[in-house]
């Protein structure tokens, strides 16, 4: 059974600092992972995805993702108030190929505050 | 604008009675689609992969014969939640796979009364 693990939260960030949210996955043989976030009522939108060990900036948001450690997270940098949201983890088996559901987390709600 | 479109976004339909949901793949085929659901304050569970031309394939513990799944096209998949009751009201959300990004439809609102 594959499991992902991210701390609920609420976690409060200052607007304009850096909001550091983690997310570990119990499947060694997971090969794709994804943020996501979702605002109340909507459906969740892709912010990044990672598929191997280091770093990947892209803008503001920097998902790091170590394998040995089973673990991924995301950086926001200079965080705006339009950033709160809840952010999910989710994590595929397979990279490429489409056959392979997401697996999420419960999601961090993130609230930045003016 | 959307590229997987979902329709209708919301519905209320009354207890016992049948609510299809499409899910429509609009910029590129789509021969694998996911069906999720997303209870109040709980994340996104996997319920089923839709495949085109073939049979949906179930997540341990959802009811086949209750959650209807077709992909006749390679743009279209519904979901069909037969004999509705209250505990089926959630939010209901389809996919594309890794090919496309695992872009997410806009979601469905099931209130069954």
């Amino acid at each position: 059974q594959k499991e992902v693990e991210q701390n609920s939260g609420p976690l409060s960030v200052p607007e304009g600092a850096i909001a550091s949210l983690n997310c570990t996955y119990s499947d060694r043989v997971s090969q794709s992972f994804f943020w996501y976030r979702q605002y109340s009522g909507k459906s969740p939108e892709l912010i990044m995805s990672i598929y191997s060990n280091g770093d990947k900036e892209d803008g503001r948001f920097t998902a790091q993702l170590n394998k040995a450690s089973q673990y991924v997270s995301l950086l926001i940098r200079d965080s705006q108030p339009s950033d709160s949201a809840t952010y999910l983890c989710a994590v595929s088996g397979q990279s490429g190929g489409g056959a392979d559901g997401l697996t999420f987390g419960k999601g961090t709600h993130l609230i930045i505050q003016p | 604008g959307a590229v997987v479109s979902q329709h209708p976004s919301r519905v209320i339909c009354k207890s016992g009675t049948s609510v299809k949901i499409e899910c429509r793949s609009l910029d590129f085929q789509a021969t694998t689609m996911f069906w999720y659901r997303q209870f109040p304050k709980q994340s996104l569970m996997l319920m089923a992969t839709s495949n085109e031309g073939s049979k949906a394939t179930y997540e341990q513990g959802v009811e086949k014969d209750k959650f209807l799944i077709n992909h006749a096209s390679l743009t279209l998949s519904t979901l069909t939640v037969t004999s509705a009751h209250p505990e089926d009201s959630s939010f209901y959300i389809c996919s594309r796979g890794a090919a496309y990004g695992y872009t997410f439809g806009s979601g469905t609102r099931l209130t069954v009364v």
